[in-house]
């Protein structure tokens, strides 16, 4: 079964670091582009960040740049998202997607909620 | 206030047919694909629809995606209690160099 499961969420002050995971099963995770995307309590689905298979190439959404950073390790089956200078517009629940079916996201984690809060 | 314009809810008896909209510019739907998501209470989205007009491998096909210009839209034929969800259109944008999703539309069942 193809699974993709997050962790390392939690409550950070604002300024603070935090560095959440999702590790990939069931497929080979070294074949696909990976992607972060956030939901507000309550709000819409908002794009983070996507990394190429290899890990050669990143992208972000402008209100993310220069304070986070995505990375995978294809040994451990495993994609992060290293998120520093935390606002508490970052609060969110953080999913991790495959990039599949024609480009769309396929599966979804369940998610690991950020809290920016003092 | 989100790139793709969905409206905020929409609302059908079981058994009818609803359709939700999904409006974009030249960026984005008018150049490259249309998706929909599914997301049911409490959980993670789902990938309903992708290349504008097709279905995932176990999504019914109650379900269906069009595209014409800027615009996409998902159809529900045959609603479900079970369909009652948010529904979000989402498509890749050249002005912002990612994918961009709708705000999302809370789909009643009554």
């Amino acid at each position: 079964e193809v699974q993709l499961v997050e962790s390392g969420g939690g409550l950070v002050q604002p300024g603070g670091s935090l560095r959440v995971s999702c590790a990939a099963s069931g497929f080979t995770f070294s074949s696909y582009w990976m992607h972060w995307v956030r939901q507000a309590p309550g709000k819409g689905l908002v794009w983070v960040s996507r990394i190429n298979s290899d890990g050669s190439s990143t992208s972000y959404v402008d209100s993310v740049k220069g304070r986070f950073t995505i990375s995978r390790d294809n040994a451990k089956n495993t994609l992060y998202l290293q998120m520093n200078s935390l606002r508490a517009e970052d609060t969110a629940v953080y999913y991790c997607a495959r990039e599949g079916l024609g480009g769309g996201f396929d599966p979804w984690g369940q998610g690991t909620l950020v809290t920016v809060s003092s | 206030q989100s790139v793709l314009t969905q409206p905020p809810s929409a609302s059908a008896t079981p058994g009818q047919r609803v359709t939700i909209s999904c409006s974009g510019s030249s960026s984005n739907i008018g150049s490259y694909h249309a998706f929909w998501y599914q997301q049911l209470p409490g959980r993670a989205p789902k990938l309903l629809i992708y290349n504008n007009n097709q279905r995932p491998s176990g999504v019914p096909d109650r379900f269906s995606g069009s595209k014409s210009g800027t615009s996409a839209s998902l159809a529900i034929s045959g609603l479900r209690s079970e369909d009652e969800a948010d529904y979000y259109c989402a498509a890749w944008d050249d002005s912002l160099r990612g994918p961009v999703f709708g705000g999302g539309s809370k789909l009643t069942v009554l």
